[in-house]
């Protein structure tokens, strides 16, 4: 069965410092979203892309963090710099026809 | 503003009994509605969803219920089994395609005793 992949699973980073996630989205899926899941909440969206283009990045905090998708596959957010309020999980996810969302594994990331 | 509420952090069932979780929203664009299952250190598990057009899916041992005019649905799991517990998530769309933003429910942590 076709996955979401993600990597690396884990990060532990220091403040300030630069971090980068990457997101593969199932084969064919059109639509690839990002998440940012904090302890005890449910995941909320940070930026969502149709193919290469951002369809949604209302939320992502864009004085430190970005998002491309430059080929319309794969994926990568960054944070620069990373603060210790963005400890949390990043969960990658993607839909063929915009219903159900399928996620990947996540990158748990620790600023410390 | 919580757009989608689950009001009950945690939910204990005896093995082979009946799980029922319940999900509150309260925005009335709302159309399509799922449930994801999410164990620790790993991303969440599409389980069933249903369409505002529908008052029931089922799947298995799972069925959603909707109720609209409540905005309430419920998840419900029969019978219960141990590795049923896990954090079932709530969540909501208001459109389709490409703007099929979801919004999510804080969770409910269920645990099956066997």
């Amino acid at each position: 069965e076709a996955e979401v992949a993600q990597s690396p699973r884990y990060k532990i980073t220091e403040k300030s410092q630069a971090v980068a996630f990457w997101c593969d989205p199932i084969s064919g899926h059109a639509t690839l979203y990002w998440y940012r899941q904090i302890l005890g909440q449910g995941p909320e969206l940070l930026v969502q892309f149709q193919d290469e283009s951002v369809v949604d990045d209302s939320q992502l905090p864009k004085d430190r963090f970005s998002a491309e998708r430059l080929k319309g596959v794969d994926s990568t957010l960054k944070i620069q710099p990373a603060e210790l309020g963005d400890s949390a999980m990043y969960l990658c996810a993607s839909s063929k026809d915009g219903y159900e969302q399928y996620f990947g594994p996540g990158t748990r990331l620790t600023v410390t | 503003d919580q757009q989608v509420k689950q009001n009950s952090p945690s939910l204990s069932v005896q093995e082979g009994r009946i799980s029922i979780l319940n999900c509150d929203y309260t925005n009335s664009m709302f159309d399509y509605f799922l449930w994801y299952k999410k164990y620790p250190a790993e991303g969440p598990t599409f389980l069933i969803s249903i369409s505002s057009i529908k008052d029931k899916n089922e799947d298995g041992r799972f069925t959603v219920f909707l109720n609209k005019s409540a905005k309430h649905l419920s998840l419900h799991i029969v019978p219960s089994q141990p590795g049923d517990s896990a954090v079932y998530f709530c969540a909501a769309s208001g459109e389709t395609g490409a703007n099929s933003k979801l919004t999510f429910g804080k969770g409910i942590t269920l645990s099956v005793r066997p």
